[in-house]
C-alpha cells in the first residue's frame, strides 16, 4: 500500500462546477496535510494547509480532513478553465522530520 | 524578494558524467530538500538537510550526493553511478516544525543523453 494515494484522473469538470480531489494516506499518527497545485512544466506551488479534523476554507477552496477515515479532500468551487492543473496531495508523515510524501497528483480538466 | 533559486533552469549531459544542480535560498530556511519528479509521476524525496553540516538520505538516494555548508545553500551532484538521470529536480526549503510547508523552486529539467 502507498503511504498517500491519489486517482490519477483526470478529471473532468465543467466550468462553475465543485470539482472534488481526494487523497488517502496509511500512517494514522500523520498530523500535517498540504495540497499543492502544478502547472504542466512548472513546481508546485501551495494551496492549502490542514491540521484538524473538519473543514478549512480559503476562497473558492475548502480543505476536508477525516483522520480516522484517513483521508483529505480539496474541494474548488466555481471551478475555471485556468484551474486546469494537477493537484499534489502531501502529508508530514509520523516519524519523518519535516520532509513531506507526495502522492502522485490528480490531473484536472475544466471545461468550457 | 525571498525566494529559492534554481539553476540552470535546462541542464544536457552525456551518459557518464557527474552533474551539480545549483540550489540557492535566501529565506532564512534551516531546511532543504531535493525531489525528483519523473513524467506523470508525484515527487520522491532524494535527500534532504535540517541543519548545516547535516543531511539524510530521501528514499531514492542512490546515484546521488548532496552538501550542507552554508545555510543558503544546497547542491546537489548526480553521479554517473544514476541509471536514471533524467527528470525534473525540485528544490524546496521549510522552517523546521511539523505545520510548515515547503516552498519550492522552479526546478531543473535534467536530460542525459
Amino acid at each position: 500500500q502507498k503511504e498517500v494515494e491519489q486517482n490519477s484522473g483526470p478529471l473532468s469538470v465543467p466550468e462553475g462546477a465543485i470539482a472534488s480531489l481526494n487523497c488517502t494516506y496509511s500512517d494514522r499518527g500523520s498530523q500535517s496535510f498540504f495540497w499543492y497545485r502544478q502547472y504542466s512544466g512548472k513546481s508546485p506551488e501551495l494551496i492549502m494547509f490542514i491540521y484538524s479534523n473538519g473543514d478549512k476554507e480559503d476562497g473558492r477552496f475548502t480543505a476536508q480532513l477525516n483522520k480516522a477515515s484517513q483521508y483529505v479532500s480539496l474541494l474548488i468551487r466555481d471551478s475555471q478553465p485556468s484551474d486546469s492543473a494537477t493537484y499534489l496531495c502531501a502529508v508530514r508523515l509520523t516519524g519523518g522530520g519535516n520532509k513531506l510524501t507526495f502522492g502522485t497528483g490528480t490531473q484536472l480538466k475544466v471545461e468550457l | 524578494d525571498g525566494g529559492i533559486t534554481q539553476s540552470p533552469k535546462y541542464l544536457f549531459r552525456k551518459e557518464g558524467q557527474n552533474v551539480t544542480l545549483s540550489c540557492e535560498q535566501n529565506l532564512n530556511h534551516d531546511a532543504m530538500y531535493w525531489y525528483r519528479q519523473d513524467p506523470g509521476q508525484g515527487l520522491r524525496l532524494i535527500y534532504y538537510s535540517q541543519i548545516v553540516n547535516d543531511f539524510q538520505k530521501g528514499d531514492i538516494a542512490e546515484g546521488y550526493s548532496v552538501s550542507r555548508e552554508k545555510k543558503e545553500s544546497f547542491p546537489l551532484t548526480v553521479t554517473s553511478a544514476q541509471k536514471n538521470p533524467t527528470a525534473f529536480y525540485l528544490c524546496a526549503s521549510s522552517i523546521p516544525g511539523g505545520n510548515s510547508p515547503l516552498h519550492f523552486g522552479n526546478g531543473t529539467r535534467l536530460t542525459v543523453t
